[in-house]
């Protein structure tokens, strides 16, 4: 079975600073996705972004990019030029390639605040 | 609409009482989840629907909870005889292929 490790409950940075996320994982799977969602208070879970295991290079939406080491098992989330809007709750998922029910686990989350 | 639509949004009852909880996905997705949110915790799988596939129910956490899903669309989730351990957020996510999931806003369950 897969987990997913997110050690940060809370961070905290100002506006216009940098912050990342951290996210272990670990399978025996060899080809699968991983995903960052955003959940803010209106509950709905937001994709941020989404990797191919088999893709090396990393991915990156606008401000949201993430470091993918697989080796190491590791997929860390980074916002740049952070805003008031990304404060919410992220979760760190995984999904074996097989899709269906049982390739999506959930980290416990990240609670990120953004202050002015 | 254009997304996953969950009703209601928030539904208090009382202890032992049943409650039904709807999604309706987005047209033309023909997997459906629903998971179940405690409170500061992570996403737990409840049940999966893949077109007309027999469901996967390996996640539910007892014969009190069942889900249906009418015509490859709307699904209900029902809780029967509800325990305060039930009260969480449920939410529905559909999915047009594998990898790409969309989710509803959720349903808030307090059970008093």
């Amino acid at each position: 079975a897969q987990t997913v490790t997110q050690s940060q409950p809370e961070m905290s940075v100002q506006e216009a600073e940098t912050v990342t996320l951290s996210c272990t994982y670990d399978t025996s799977e060899s080809n699968y996705y991983l995903f960052w969602y955003k959940q803010p208070p209106s509950r709905q879970m937001i994709l941020v972004i989404r990797q191919e295991a088999y893709k090396q290079q990393n991915a990156t939406e606008n401000r949201f990019s993430v470091n993918f080491q697989k080796a190491a098992k590791s997929f860390s989330l980074k916002i740049s030029d952070s805003q008031l809007g990304d404060t919410a709750m992220y979760f760190c998922a995984f999904m074996n390639s097989g899709g269906g029910a049982d390739g999506l686990t959930f980290g416990k989350g990240t609670h990120l605040i953004i202050q002015p | 609409g254009a997304g996953v639509s969950q009703s209601p949004s928030n539904k208090v009852t009382e202890k032992g009482k049943d409650v039904e909880l709807r999604c309706d996905p987005i047209s033309g997705h023909t997997a459906l989840y629903w998971y179940r949110q405690s409170l500061g915790q992570g996403l737990e799988f409840l049940i999966y629907f893949q077109g007309n596939s027999a469901p996967d129910k390996s996640g539910l956490p007892s014969d009190r909870f069942s889900a249906e899903r009418t015509g490859g669309s709307v699904s209900t989730l029902t809780i029967q005889r509800t325990q305060q351990e039930d009260s969480a957020v449920y939410l529905c996510a559909s999915s047009p292929d594998r990898a790409k999931l969309f989710f509803g806003s959720g349903t808030q369950l307090s059970v008093l």
